[in-house]
């Protein structure tokens, strides 16, 4: 299985200030097609996980451009320009390249 | 606006079998464009990939090597349902249950876009 291991595990951060998440995968994540099946969802108190990122930097529809992803291979990285209250949540990358499909172990959010 | 409904006990005794319903609105279960997957999010084991299902021009799955031997997933085309059936089930398998629709675009990219609300199963007798 391919292991997906997430720094740092919680974070706090001041409105209006950056954050950044790392996601590591014990294998490339980057497939023969050209893509690379890296994968961020966010999962607010109490609700189900939404898809916030796929293939490594694309943001679904809806995401505000404040979250950017970046990286390749085997190291990727979530960035929030600008935290707002609104983005309070547990955050987990996730890979879609190899069964079984694996989640990192989640970031918790918080606001200072 | 796809919906997905889950449905079923949030009790369940040891060694018996869980049970849920996910029933689908705004979609087709038997839609070729789209994969049906079962996901479970417990503190001990966070998010776990259970399974999923498929179709395309026949019925496919694939299961966790962890609960294959214990897990069906099956299509309810007649309601528009997905199950999940989990048997001789443990404490460890306490976890909220969700189900999961992946949509896949006809430009080869794919992602997990609707979520079941999460259905809180608790094994205990």
């Amino acid at each position: 299985d391919i292991v997906m291991t997430q720094t740092p595990l919680s974070l706090s951060v001041t409105p209006g200030q950056p954050a950044s998440i790392s996601c590591k995968s014990s294998q490339s994540l980057l497939y023969s097609d050209g893509r690379t099946y890296l994968y961020w969802y966010l999962q607010k108190a109490g609700q189900s996980p939404q898809l916030l990122m796929y293939e490594v930097s694309s943001r679904f529809s809806g995401v505000p451009d404040r979250f950017s992803g970046s990286g390749s291979g085997t190291d990727f990285t979530l960035k929030i320009s600008r935290v707002e209250a609104e983005d309070v949540a547990v955050y987990y990358c996730m890979q879609g390249l190899h069964l079984p499909l694996t989640f990192g172990q989640g970031t918790k959010l918080e606001i200072e | 606006h796809v919906q997905l409904q889950q449905s079923g006990p949030g009790l369940v005794k040891p060694s018996q079998t869980l049970s849920l319903t996910c029933s689908i609105s705004g979609d087709s279960v038997s839609n070729n464009r789209v994969v049906w997957h079962w996901i479970r999010q417990s503190p001990s084991r966070g998010l776990e990939w259970l399974g999923r299902t498929y179709y395309r021009s026949n019925w496919y799955n694939d299961s966790a090597l962890s609960v294959k031997s214990r897990m069906s997933i099956n299509p309810d085309t007649s309601n528009n349902q997905l199950s999940l059936h989990l048997n001789s089930v443990t404490p460890e398998d306490t976890a909220v249950y969700y189900c999961v629709r992946e949509s896949v675009r006809s430009s080869g990219t794919n992602w997990f876009d609707s979520w079941g609300q999460g259905t809180l199963v608790t094994v205990s007798s």
